[in-house]
């Protein structure tokens, strides 16, 4: 079956500390890419995308995520976080095949400390 | 553009009601979801559309039932609402192969 996997589910960082959380998808051919992240209290917003060319994405506030095919993985990075970036961050695959099932992964929190 | 908007914002039931969550949206998407978050289980799809009058079940459809009788707008309804159905209640759109746009959610409590 399909599927999307954040192993990391809580992670606690300090500020200027990097980060990198991971996600993995299950073999399903071709996908399109995402990241989310969930300020507390708010809804989920779009911080990067990938489709397709260059493997290494740059998205808002600084994180950028890199795709490596052989790994079916699309781990989120960022050099230096702020307190400002706790929130919950989720990865979602679609499959563009088969089902064309729209995943999201469990979910990653993330608590900065100042 | 309002993007995806959902009324109401909150709400308190008592065991057995009813009520309707209504979704609308002004982006002209086809796809549709509505999801449940609660703590620490991230988003689970109750029900969702891929156009207007269409729908099909979610992973959590039990005890919810929706309508997508015009294309902006996607109804969740609960015949007779439980505790377990306390949650936040998020609806999305998107068109194509692109992301999902959220709606802001509506917190419902069930007593």
């Amino acid at each position: 079956a399909q599927s999307v996997s954040q192993h990391n589910h809580h992670v606690i960082l300090s500020e200027a500390a990097s980060l990198e959380l991971g996600c993995n998808y299950s073999y399903g051919g071709t996908v399109n890419l995402f990241w989310y992240v969930q300020y507390p209290g708010q809804h989920l917003q779009l911080l990067l995308k990938y489709f397709s060319g260059d493997p290494l994405v740059k998205g808002i506030k600084g994180f950028e995520a890199e795709f490596i095919k052989s790994k079916f993985s699309f781990n989120l990075r960022k050099p230096s976080v702020q307190w400002s970036d706790t929130a919950e961050y989720f990865c979602a695959v679609i499959f563009l095949s088969g089902t064309y099932k729209y995943i999201f992964g469990t979910g990653t929190r993330l608590k900065v400390l100042a | 553009n309002a993007g995806v908007t959902q009324t109401p914002k909150f709400r308190v039931l008592k065991t057995g009601q009813s009520m309707t969550l209504l979704c609308a949206q002004d982006m002209n998407h086809e796809y549709m979801y509505w999801y449940r978050q609660d703590p620490g289980m991230g988003l689970r799809l109750i029900h969702y559309s891929v156009g207007e009058g269409t729908t099909a079940k979610g992973e959590v459809p039990d005890g919810y039932n929706v309508s997508r009788l015009k294309k902006q707008n996607f109804l969740l309804g609960l015949e007779s609402a439980a505790p377990s159905q306390t949650s936040v209640y998020f609806c999305a759109s998107r068109d194509g192969y692109n992301e999902q746009f959220f709606g802001p959610g509506t917190r419902l409590t069930v007593l």
